[in-house]
């Protein structure tokens, strides 16, 4: 079964800390894989991976894919109160499909 | 962002009823999904589309169908709407570059309550 684990479910953090996010998959033909930040409303587009081991940056935000291992992490560093959101990864595999985890929430508290 | 909009926004609806979501994309976009997303859930694919008239299922299809008449809208139909339909419903679309897409690009979401 095609799937998408992402942990931990939920994380609570000071602002300041640096936090590292965990997305392990499982699916047939792999294409990319992507990650999401939902705040209220509709999931936006963080970043798209598709090759090992070259890391993606923007800002304080930067994603990591290792094929081989099936995971992709998403580090953020100097957290500050608007990065609380949920961060879903999503894999896009077979000829069409994009499925994705059941998200991490973050909460940073001032 | 890319244009990509719902409607409706919102829907209360009786349980027998037939439902049907709108999905309207301004981008020329190949490729359209819906998803609902529910508590411990994520996003999970209904159906999706990869051009007109080509549609297939997703993990969840029981109960819904979907149609692609033109590139920039995607119906979802609940053929008799159940409680356990209940869930906010996301369209996405994207387009694609060669071997990969680009990311999707997502509505606001409808939040439909069966009751």
């Amino acid at each position: 079964e095609d799937k998408v684990v992402q942990s931990p479910l939920s994380l609570v953090v000071h602002e300041g800390d640096t936090v590292t996010l965990n997305c392990s998959y499982e699916v047939t033909n792999f294409r990319s894989l992507l990650w999401y930040k939902q705040e209220k409303k509709a999931p936006t587009f963080l970043f798209m991976l598709t090759s090992s081991g070259i890391e993606k940056k923007s800002g304080r935000l930067s994603s990591i894919l290792d094929k081989k291992e099936l995971f992709s992490i998403l580090n953020i560093t100097a957290t500050q109160t608007g990065d609380s959101a949920v961060y879903l990864c999503a894999v896009e595999y077979n000829t069409d499909k994009l499925i994705f985890g059941t998200g991490t929430r973050l909460q940073v508290f001032p | 962002d890319a244009g990509i909009t719902q409607s409706p926004r919102h829907k209360v609806t009786e349980t027998g009823t037939p439902v049907t979501l709108r999905c309207h994309q301004t981008e020329n976009h190949r490729y359209m999904y819906w998803y609902r997303q529910d508590p411990g859930h994520g996003l999970r694919l209904i159906h999706y589309s990869y051009g007109v008239k080509d549609t297939d299922k997703g993990e969840v299809s029981d109960g819904y169908s979907v149609s692609r008449s033109k590139t920039e809208d995607f119906l979802l139909t609940l053929e008799s709407a159940t409680s356990s339909q209940t869930s906010v419903y996301f369209c996405a679309s994207s387009r694609a570059t060669g071997f990969f897409h680009t990311e999707a690009f997502f509505g606001q979401g409808t939040r439909l309550t069966v009751v």
